[in-house]
């Protein structure tokens, strides 16, 4: 059965202090592993998509990586503004996307 | 664009009224989603639409919900009748189908309540 499961469930950092959140994996046939950012009474707001193993992209301040088995988004000095839940999803050969249940950041000033 | 339209933005209801959710997704996208979220379950899918036709109903709960999608503009999920656990926020995204047809864009959800 596909699975995806995020690391940690929440998060506290103060302003500047740089971190990762983890999102293990087990999709047949991943197609694309996706992240979205999620504001407190908003849909989730797509951030970005990975299709192979070893692909980075970036925007801003946040990095996201993909492994075989594992994506990482690392978030570089943060600001209380990317206090949100970060949603990873998993796509594969059913085509449906497969969410992991979110880490719920929180940025101190 | 003005993005995924959803409405209405709440509702609350008393158990057994039928409830029909309302979706406009983004012109020109041709698949469409209906989630739902909740603490427990987080963020699971009911049903997806790709060109108005439904492809996969396998996470729809219940016989009592049920989704259409008429044309291309707009789509309905309708709880008929509705029991205090249906309470969730529902998500209504759209994608366009291709290479990249999973950049779903998500609506701003409806809040239901059953009473």
């Amino acid at each position: 059965e596909d699975q995806v499961t995020q690391s940690p469930e929440a998060l506290r950092l103060q302003e500047g202090e740089s971190s990762s959140l983890n999102c293990s994996y087990t999709v047949s046939g991943l197609r694309g592993l996706f992240w979205y950012r999620q504001d407190p009474g908003k849909g989730p707001e797509f951030l970005f998509t990975l299709y192979s193993a070893g692909e980075e992209k970036e925007k801003e301040r946040l990095k996201a990586t993909l492994t075989k088995k594992e994506s990482f988004l690392h978030i570089t000095a943060p600001k209380p503004e990317d206090s949100a839940t970060y949603l990873c999803a998993g796509s594969g050969n059913t085509g449906k996307l497969i969410f992991g249940q979110g880490t719920t950041l929180q940025v101190k000033p | 664009d003005a993005g995924v339209i959803q409405s209405p933005r709440h509702e609350v209801t008393e158990m057994g009224q039928e409830v029909t959710l309302r979706c406009k997704p983004i012109s020109g996208h041709n698949s469409l989603f209906w989630y739902r979220q909740t603490m427990m379950r987080g963020l699971e899918l009911l049903i997806y639409f790709n060109n108005n036709v439904p492809i996969d109903d396998s996470g729809m709960p219940e016989d009592r919900f049920s989704a259409k999608m008429p044309n291309a503009s707009f789509s309905t999920l309708k709880i008929q009748p509705s029991e205090p656990r249906d309470s969730a926020v529902y998500f209504c995204a759209s994608s366009f189908w291709g290479r990249d047809y999973n950049e779903q864009f998500f609506g701003p959800g409806t809040r239901l309540t059953v009473l």
